[in-house]
Parts: structure tokens; sequence; C-alpha cells
């Protein structure tokens, strides 16, 4: 089956301790992004990636880190996580053909809870 | 970046049609019109995009004006499932040919029975 998967769905945590949220899609897609979700804010890109080793910042990438060494794989990771990330993250991935380009397809997501 | 406009909320009767508006004034010739849905908190579900004709498949209908400044997304007999928060976004392709996608806080779909 097509999907993005995300783990862990649920996580609390401490400020400060470092931790990682996976996102791994079984498309073969080249384009793939994080995105959080709060309340009011509507859907916020955080970071995207058009292939591996190519990543780019979104509209609220600080505090944030990225890396694509994997086509298939883009995790997202907090180095010291603080309450204001308290929030919802979606991983996406696409193909990527110029203009006439695809719908994203997105992960169940992860609710993130720092203390 | 193109920026989109819809009404945070809009109510419809199940069995009727669903016409939900978006305001894309100042979208560019390149730029694709999507539509997408989120029921509760899970991820968002791909509906249907455009670019200048409109566009009909299993899940809805979208109706782009002829100058591309707004579109409508239309359920044709809306079912309590489609109760969800409806995002109207247009994809932005920059000169290094990455793209940037801005979701908005969408129009909030609400199915009375």
């Amino acid at each position: 089956e097509a999907q993005v998967t995300q783990n862990p769905r649920y996580l609390i945590t401490v400020t400060g301790k470092k931790l990682t949220v996976t996102c791994s899609q079984n498309m073969n897609h080249e384009y793939m992004s994080w995105y959080r979700q709060d309340p009011g804010l509507g859907l916020r890109q955080i970071y995207y990636s058009m292939n591996v080793e190519v990543t780019d910042k979104g509209d609220v990438p600080e505090g944030y880190k990225v890396s694509r060494k994997e086509k298939r794989n883009f995790p997202l990771i907090l180095e010291s996580p603080s309450p204001n990330q308290t929030s919802l993250y979606f991983c996406a991935s696409s193909y990527q053909r110029g203009t006439s380009d695809l719908p994203q397809y997105f992960g169940p997501g992860t609710r993130l809870t720092v203390l | 970046d193109a920026k989109t406009t819809q009404p945070p909320s809009m109510d419809c009767a199940e069995g009727r049609a669903a016409n939900l508006p978006c305001n894309h004034s100042t979208i560019s010739g390149n730029e694709y019109v999507y539509w997408y849905r989120q029921i509760h908190s899970q991820g968002p579900q791909y509906i249907i995009h455009g670019l200048k004709n409109n566009e009909t498949n299993e899940m809805a209908s979208l109706i782009i004006t002829e100058d591309r400044k707004s579109s409508t997304l239309i359920l044709p007999h809306a079912t309590l499932r489609d109760t969800a928060v409806y995002y109207c976004i247009v994809r932005l392709m920059n000169s290094g040919g990455y793209q940037k996608v801005t979701f908005g806080t969408g129009t909030k779909l609400q199915v009375i029975p």
C-alpha cells in the first residue's frame, strides 16, 4: 500500500531533550516536507527536500533540523525542544516534475508535547 | 507567493451541494490551484487540482474563473463524512525549481443532518 508513515504518533518529552521524528514513504517520491499545525494558524511548512541531500527552509524552520540521506526517509530533528514546539506535525511527499507537479500525500501526524 | 482567502466556516445540509469559495487574486500563470481537506486531526487528504479549466473527479468538481482569480470547490452531494476543514492552496515554483507550499487556515465545513 502506498503510504507515508511517521513515528512516533504521540510523544511527550521535556525541554532540552533531543528527539527525532521519523518519516518514510514507499512511493519513490522526490519531494518530501514537514509541517506543523497549531490552532488558528493552519499548516505551516518547516522544511522541505527536493531530493536526496537537497533541503531548504520553509516558513518556520527555527529550532528544527532535517536530513535527506535516502530518498524514502526524511527525519525531523529537534536538538533542544522547547514548549513552543508543542504541536501536531505532518510529513508529506510527492513527485516533482517541473510545473506539472502532483499532489502531496500526507502522513497520519505526530502529536508532540514538550513540557 | 499567491495567497488564498477562504471563509472561516460554512454549513451545508446533508445531500445538498457544498460550494466552497477561494480567492487567489494574485495567482500567476504557472500556478495550480489545489484543494485538500482534513478530517479532525488526520493528515490532509488531496481532493483535486486545476490550472485554468474546470476539473471533476470522483470526489468533487473544481470551477476556476476565467481570470483565475477565484475558484469554487463543489461537493455535489455532501454527506456527514464530508465534515472537515477544506484548504485551498496555490502551488508556487520558485526560480530554482523548488516548490514552497503554504496552507492557510481553510474553511471548516459542517454538514448538517
